[in-house]
């Protein structure tokens, strides 16, 4: 079963508006986190933002925020003021620990598309 | 030099060719990992190596083969190739053990593998 959900395959958003990347995940451990990376055509795997699943608070890192739902086991990633360097494959993924190794998992992606 | 440098960025090899892809962290982690990047796939976790030891083998073909001489450096050898296994891979590494907060996986740019 696919642990990660991103079913946007492609997204377009405006130069300077906000758009929301959406992330459902699929765990029964109560100790896991989630993360947001960010892949430019240049192929590095960029880290954007963390969100613990015992943080009480949304993760925010400058024009990202993570809008964590717990119960509805979703962890949206929101670019506000989005900037045509904001182009990029965005992935989400979450990290198990399990037996004492942990794991990074990921999601499909979600393609950004910024335009002028 | 600073963070995750693989080398080579792009490869192209024969079926009967053998080759190997290089991955050198200068963060001081403790921990590396091999990824597959296949188009329109999730990220495949390939090995996991903690303190230079294998932790993780996630079922992947004797014909690809990992070598960790020390923390810094991981090496994934490359033999009698299928056209399928041409894809982005991508090294990473973090600072394993910390089970709260963000251990961030930090990547390389990836070497790009191309089997003719």
């Amino acid at each position: 079963a696919q642990k990660i959900t991103q079913t946007q395959p492609g997204m377009f958003v405006q130069e300077k508006e906000a758009v929301t990347l959406d992330c459902t995940y699929d765990t029964s451990d109560p100790s896991y986190g989630l993360f947001w990376y960010k892949q430019p055509s240049s192929g590095e795997m960029i880290f954007l933002i963390y969100q613990g699943s015992y943080d009480q608070q949304n993760a925010t890192e400058g024009r990202y925020s993570l809008n964590f739902q717990k119960a509805r086991k979703s962890a949206n990633l929101v670019i506000s003021a989005s900037q045509l360097g904001d182009s990029a494959m965005y992935f989400c993924a979450m990290r198990e620990w399990k037996g004492g190794s942990e794991k990074l998992v990921f999601g499909k992606g979600t393609k950004l598309t910024v335009n002028p | 030099e600073t963070g995750v440098t693989q080398t080579p960025r792009h490869l192209v090899m024969g079926m009967t060719n053998k080759k190997s892809l290089k991955c050198e962290q200068h963060l001081g982690h403790n921990a590396m990992y091999w990824y597959k990047q296949s188009a329109k796939k999730p990220l495949e976790l390939m090995f996991v190596y903690n303190f230079k030891e294998q932790t993780e083998n996630n079922s992947v073909p004797s014909r690809f083969s990992p070598e960790c001489p020390n923390s810094s450096h991981l090496f994934l050898h490359l033999h009698t190739l299928q056209p399928e296994d041409s894809a982005l891979y991508l090294c990473a590494s973090s600072q394993e053990g910390q089970h709260s907060g963000a251990n961030v996986l930090t990547f390389g740019a990836g070497s790009r593998l191309t089997v003719l």
